[in-house]
């Protein structure tokens, strides 16, 4: 299955912490990815998990519970740039890379 | 800059016309992915390339057709055009920790 589900929006205030979920079907699928993307601009990497658990990577971090189909991407002293859209997207095992609809964060002073 | 060419950057054209986009991935890359994405969509899956062979494809219309040449370079072509067409086409490639984006071809039907 290639059902991915993130939130369509969130805001979050300059400096404060925000996590976005994504859940997915867990069949067919061999890790994740993160990416961010600015609008009108190419996705960019962010993270990627293969195995269970917290990957740390300066302000951002992930979290992949791939018996749960669940990941999340945090972030951490949230600035005005990270205003983007991220973007979950599993590996299948045919080694395409399938996105979700993304989350638009909005930050606010 | 990720090494990952995509020509033109801009596209407009009219309804039933055909275009080629065009991609070259990073040296020595030798898989190309194309997605589609729509105005506020996501990225759509198209087709997959490795090594001149289709590997895989996912909701690409039919008068959509993509090929990888000898040198790596892949071309998606797109005839008859509808405005429904209009969007922002990605090319990319896979590398050791990822997938890198081209900046894109914004094609605009009109």
């Amino acid at each position: 299955g290639q059902n991915i589900d993130q939130p369509t929006e969130m805001t979050a205030t300059e400096g404060a912490i925000v996590q976005i979920n994504c859940t997915y079907q867990t069949s067919g699928f061999n890790g994740l990815f993160w990416y961010q993307q600015h609008a009108g601009e190419a996705p960019t990497f962010l993270s990627y998990n293969v195995l269970d658990g917290l990957e740390e990577k300066g302000r951002f971090s992930s979290f992949l519970s791939r018996s749960k189909g669940y990941s999340y991407l945090l972030l951490k002293e949230l600035q005005m740039k990270d205003s983007a859209s991220y973007l979950c997207a599993p590996l299948g095992y045919t080694d395409k890379l399938i996105f979700g609809t993304g989350t638009r964060l909005q930050v606010f002073p | 800059d990720s090494g990952v060419t995509q020509t033109p950057k801009h596209l407009i054209t009219a309804t039933g016309q055909r275009v080629t986009l065009r991609c070259s991935p990073r040296s020595g890359d030798l898989s190309v992915y194309w997605y589609q994405q729509s105005l506020d969509q996501g990225l759509q899956f198209l087709i997959h390339y490795y090594n001149g062979e289709e590997r895989a494809k996912g909701n690409i219309l039919e008068r959509f057709s993509a090929q990888q040449f000898p040198d790596l370079h892949s071309e998606l072509n797109l005839s008859s055009l509808e405005l429904g067409d209009s969007a922002l086409y990605f090319c990319a490639s896979r590398v050791e920790d990822g997938y890198t984006f081209g900046s894109g071809t914004r094609l605009t039907v009109v």
